[in-house]
């Protein structure tokens, strides 16, 4: 059926590290792929998105880049600061809903 | 422009009572959506709605959970008899058009507790 596995957290980097999240998903037919962040407390924001294969997207630093020979959507950023602390969940539309990840627990140290 | 409004922020229920949310969408938006995200989990789907209809509630319990979205006024989901396994933070999504190009946008969510 349809869903979304992603790396299992938490993950625990120091300020400038490297990050990649790893996503990959299965669904029918060619889905537009997202990432969504949560910051403690607060409901989900749209981080990027890619609609089709091949397309990357970018937001703050972050990018993710739509592969459809490996169902992968994976997550990177090449320095990540204490504010990017947060859960981040893979995500991608059906016809008429959100198929979520369990979502991935940055914490990021000084 | 103010966003998906949600309230309560947080709502504390005893067992066997009634829980009701309430979700106003975007301005503009017509098609609401609601989610459910247990503790340690991701955010699983409920239930679909435009405006006086519900278009997918195959994420909906059976039993208890009912949802509306009326021609003027917030969408409602509520809860009846709540237990202790309801106790979650439920986030509510609203759409302006039926594309799955298009990004939901969510708010700050329900967070409920049972006691």
């Amino acid at each position: 059926g349809d869903s979304v596995t992603q790396m299992e957290g938490p993950v625990t980097l120091s300020e400038e590290a490297f990050l990649t999240i790893n996503c990959t998903y299965t669904a029918t037919g060619y889905p537009s792929l997202f990432w969504y962040v949560q910051y403690p407390g607060e409901g989900l924001q749209l981080l990027l998105k890619a609609t089709k294969a091949d397309d990357k997207g970018s937001n703050k630093g972050f990018e993710a880049t739509y592969r459809k020979e490996t169902t992968s959507f994976h997550l990177e950023k090449g320095s990540v600061q204490v504010s990017d602390s947060a859960v981040y969940f893979c995500a991608y539309t059906t016809y008429d809903k959100v198929i979520f990840g369990p979502g991935t627990s940055l914490s990021v140290i000084p | 422009n103010a966003g998906v409004m949600q309230n309560p922020r947080h709502l504390v229920r005893r067992r066997g009572q009634e829980a009701r949310l309430r979700c106003s969408p975007m301005k503009g938006h017509s098609h609401v959506y609601w989610y459910r995200q247990l503790p340690e989990e991701g955010l699983k789907f409920m239930v679909y709605l435009q405006k006086e209809n519900i278009i997918d509630e195959s994420g909906m319990p059976k039993e208890r959970f009912s949802a509306e979205f009326p021609k003027e006024g917030p969408s409602i989901l509520r809860i009846q008899q709540v237990v202790r396994g309801d106790s979650a933070a439920y986030f509510c999504a609203s759409g302006d058009r039926h594309s799955s190009n298009q990004p939901q946008h969510f708010g700050d969510g329900t967070r409920l507790s049972i006691l």
